[in-house]
């Protein structure tokens, strides 16, 4: 079965810091790009940053830029994502979501696997 | 950065109606880089629809999603109480790779 589960989520201090991971099972890991998206409670869904499947290309929201570093171990078959100097508007359910990409006349880029989430909460 | 402004914010309809759902982009996509995806009440997020028009694996064929440029659509044929969702249209023209604010659809 196909399946990407996070951990690491929890409770952490303004400026603090974190790293979540996404753990692949199902698929061939190296083989794919990873996104990571975010929801704030009661909020819609943002994207956060993106990794190609050799770690050549790699991309962020405005909000994260310099705060946030996505990476990947293809031989553990895990994505993560540190997060630094936290702030409050960082509390969300974090999502890791597999890229698919397919070639048919047309390119299409996708995200058709979703992990479950982790939540972050970020308060003093 | 491409901004996506989805309308209407909430859709309330009965089961068996037409749902007519919009997603305007701010600068011109090409069709292929628009997604469709719905998020029920305390699940992630599912993709329904890929390419502006492809349905995604085990999608039935009463989501379907059209458009050009800047104007894009989800039509949910005939509505059934599971399709209670938040949906999401997101493009993959340029980085940010931004979502719609959502349209959340309540069935009567």
């Amino acid at each position: 079965e196909v399946q990407l589960v996070e951990s690491g989520g929890t409770l952490v201090k303004p400026g603090g810091s974190l790293r979540l991971s996404c753990e692949a099972s199902g698929f061939t890991f190296s083989e794919y790009a990873m996104n990571w998206v975010r929801q704030a409670p009661g909020k819609g869904l943002e994207w956060v940053a993106s990794i190609s499947d050799s770690s050549n290309y790699i991309f962020y929201a405005d909000s994260v830029k310099g705060r946030f570093t996505i990476s990947r171990d293809n031989a553990k078959n895990s994505l993560y994502l540190h997060l630094n100097s936290l702030r409050a508007d960082d509390t969300a359910v974090y999502y890791c979501a597999r890229v698919y990409f397919l070639f048919d006349s047309y390119y299409y880029y996708y995200m058709d696997v979703w992990g479950k989430g982790t939540t972050v909460t970020v308060s003093s | 950065e491409i901004v996506l402004t989805q309308s209407p914010g909430t859709l309330s309809l009965s089961p068996g109606e037409r749902a007519t759902l919009s997603c305007r982009a701010s600068q011109s996509v090409r069709s292929n880089y628009i997604n469709w995806y719905q998020q029920k009440p305390g699940q992630a997020p599912r993709l329904l629809i890929y390419g502006s028009a492809k349905r995604a694996t085990g999608i039935p064929d009463r989501f379907s999603g059209s458009g050009s440029g800047t104007d894009f659509t989800l039509t949910i044929s005939w509505l059934e109480p599971e399709d209670l969702a938040v949906y999401y249209c997101q493009q993959y023209e340029k980085s940010p790779f931004t979502f719609g604010q959502g349209t959340k659809l309540e069935i009567k």
